[in-house]
């Protein structure tokens, strides 16, 4: 079975460019969740999705990341316009119920430049 | 302001020995505690669990104890491997009577390195 994929591994863009990363949960969690770990700091929850509702979206730092989960299977994060600090490596997360442990994908580097 | 804290960066262990991983935590209403391993470009891979009515959880060579009272938990690793070099991270997460529950929050992490 396949485990928790994220798209692109690396990526380098500019500031003010934006930038869509994506992930794929195992199949049929129903939960999925985003963090993001900035250089030498914890990893820090973004939000959590139930199918394709936000259950919470309180660790978004601002408005400049939207979050989609069209359908419920796959989700989509979006930075416009990315800044400096938004640099880190963004996981995500997906597991089966909320009370269960969650499986992480590998990771995509979001370096702004 | 951190709700986990791992206070060690880093732990030094020689092969065969017991390692013992500490966290400390400060939010009462967390009542679900995870311990995560991860290698380097790889996400976090978990590892054991131990919810807040338990003070004990064990699966093979991994031990994780919970001190309610002094809002503490480690992981014990015995005996060590060189495959458990690795850096380490306590999460916990709060469960709220309405329903549902946060995401996980996580400490900095310790990174443990296994000397042969």
């Amino acid at each position: 079975e396949a485990g928790v994929t994220q798209f692109p591994s690396h990526s380098v863009i500019e500031k003010g460019q934006t930038v869509t990363l994506r992930c794929d949960p195992i199949s049929g969690h129903d939960n999925l969740y985003w963090y993001r770990r900035v250089m030498g700091k914890e990893i820090k929850f973004l939000l959590h999705f139930v199918k394709e509702s936000k259950q919470d979206e309180s660790g978004m730092p601002n408005n400049r990341f939207l979050a989609e989960r069209t359908g419920g299977t796959y989700s989509t994060l979006k930075v416009q316009p990315a800044e400096l600090e938004d640099s880190g490596v963004y996981f995500c997360a997906s597991s089966p119920f909320e009370n269960t442990e969650a499986f992480f994908g590998q990771g995509t580097r979001l370096t702004v430049v | 302001d951190q709700q986990v804290k791992q206070n060690s960066p880093s732990l030094s262990v020689q092969e065969g020995r017991i390692s013992i991983l500490n966290c400390d935590y400060t939010n009462s209403m967390f009542d679900y505690f995870l311990w995560y391993k991860k290698y380097p470009a790889e996400g976090p891979t978990f590892l054991i669990s131990i919810s807040s009515i338990k003070d004990k959880n064990e699966d093979g060579r991994f031990t994780v104890f919970l001190n309610k009272s002094a809002k503490h938990l480690s992981l014990h690793i015995v005996p060590s491997q060189p495959g458990d070099s690795a850096v380490y991270f306590c999460a916990a997460r709060a469960w709220y009577s309405g329903g549902g529950a946060d995401g996980l929050t996580f400490g900095k992490g310790t990174h443990l390195i296994i000397q042969p």
